[in-house]
C-alpha cells in the first residue's frame, strides 16, 4: 500500500498568493482529514470528511482557507491569498471509519514569505 | 488553557533508560486516548490505543490512563537511540463523539548512545 499521499512536499509563495495542496488517502479509507502543524500551537485539526461530506470545519482559520473532496480518492486545501503566518507543515491523514486509526501523510512543508 | 497539556521537553537520556511522557487533559469526556510517534520530517504514528482507565503493555512500551487525575502517561523502557522523536498524545470522545482528536504539543525525545 503506497500510504497517504500529499504533494507538493514543500512550498515557498509570496505573500498574497493562492496556494494549493493535494491529498490522496488511502484506498478504501472513506474518512480524510486536514491538519497544520506549527512550534507555536502543535497539531491542530482543520477539516474533516466522512464518505466525501465535510463534517467539522470549525478548524478552518479564516475564511481564506477552503478545502474540498469531490470524491473518494482526492481531496485539496486552499488558502487563497496566502499570509506570511500561514506558514506551516499541513497533514492530510485517513481512517476507514471516523474513529478508526488515523494515517497520516508525509505532510507538505509551506513558506509564505 | 488547552484541553490537552504536554510538556515539550526536550528530553535527553542515555541509551538504556527508562522514559516516562506524560499528558494532562481537562475534558472528562475523553474516553480514547493514543500516543503517536514523529520522527523528523515524517507523519506522525500511532504507537498505543487505549480505552478509559487502566494500562496497556506493547513490548518495551506501556501505556497508563488514570481518568480520575485526567493523566496519561507512556512509558518506554530500555531505550533505544531509535526511540528518538517526538511523542505526541491524542485523545477522544466516547459512543457520539465524531472522530475528532485532540493532541498535546508533543514532547521531543533524544536517546544517546
Amino acid at each position: 500500500d503506497a500510504g497517504v499521499i500529499q504533494s507538493p512536499r514543500h512550498e515557498v509563495t509570496e505573500m498574497g498568493q493562492e496556494v494549493t495542496l493535494r491529498c490522496k488517502p488511502i484506498s478504501g479509507h472513506n474518512s480524510l482529514f486536514w491538519y497544520r502543524q506549527t512550534m507555536m500551537r502543535g497539531l491542530e485539526l482543520l477539516i474533516y470528511f466522512n464518505n466525501n461530506v465535510p463534517i467539522d470545519d470549525s478548524g478552518m482559520p479564516e475564511d481564506r482557507f477552503s478545502a474540498k473532496m469531490p470524491n473518494a480518492s482526492f481531496s485539496t486545501l486552499k488558502i487563497q491569498p496566502s499570509e506570511p503566518r500561514d506558514s506551516a507543515v499541513y497533514f492530510c491523514a485517513s481512517s476507514s471509519g471516523m474513529r478508526n486509526e488515523q494515517f497520516f501523510g508525509p505532510g507538505t512543508r509551506l513558506t509564505v514569505l | 488553557q488547552k484541553e490537552v497539556e504536554q510538556d515539550p521537553g526536550p528530553l535527553s537520556v542515555p541509551e538504556g533508560a527508562i522514559v516516562s511522557l506524560n499528558c494532562t487533559y481537562s475534558n472528562s469526556a475523553f474516553q480514547y486516548f493514543m500516543w503517536y510517534r514523529q520522527y523528523s520530517r515524517k507523519g506522525p504514528e500511532l504507537l498505543m490505543y487505549t480505552y478509559s482507565s487502566g494500562n496497556k503493555e506493547d513490548g518495551r512500551f506501556t501505556a497508563q490512563v488514570d481518568k480520575s487525575s485526567k493523566y496519561i502517561s507512556l512509558f518506554i523502557r530500555d531505550s533505544q537511540p531509535s526511540d528518538s522523536a517526538t511523542y505526541l498524545c491524542a485523545m477522544r470522545g466516547g459512543m457520539g463523539n465524531t472522530g475528532k482528536l485532540i493532541f498535546g504539543q508533543g514532547t521531543t525525545l533524544q536517546v544517546k548512545p
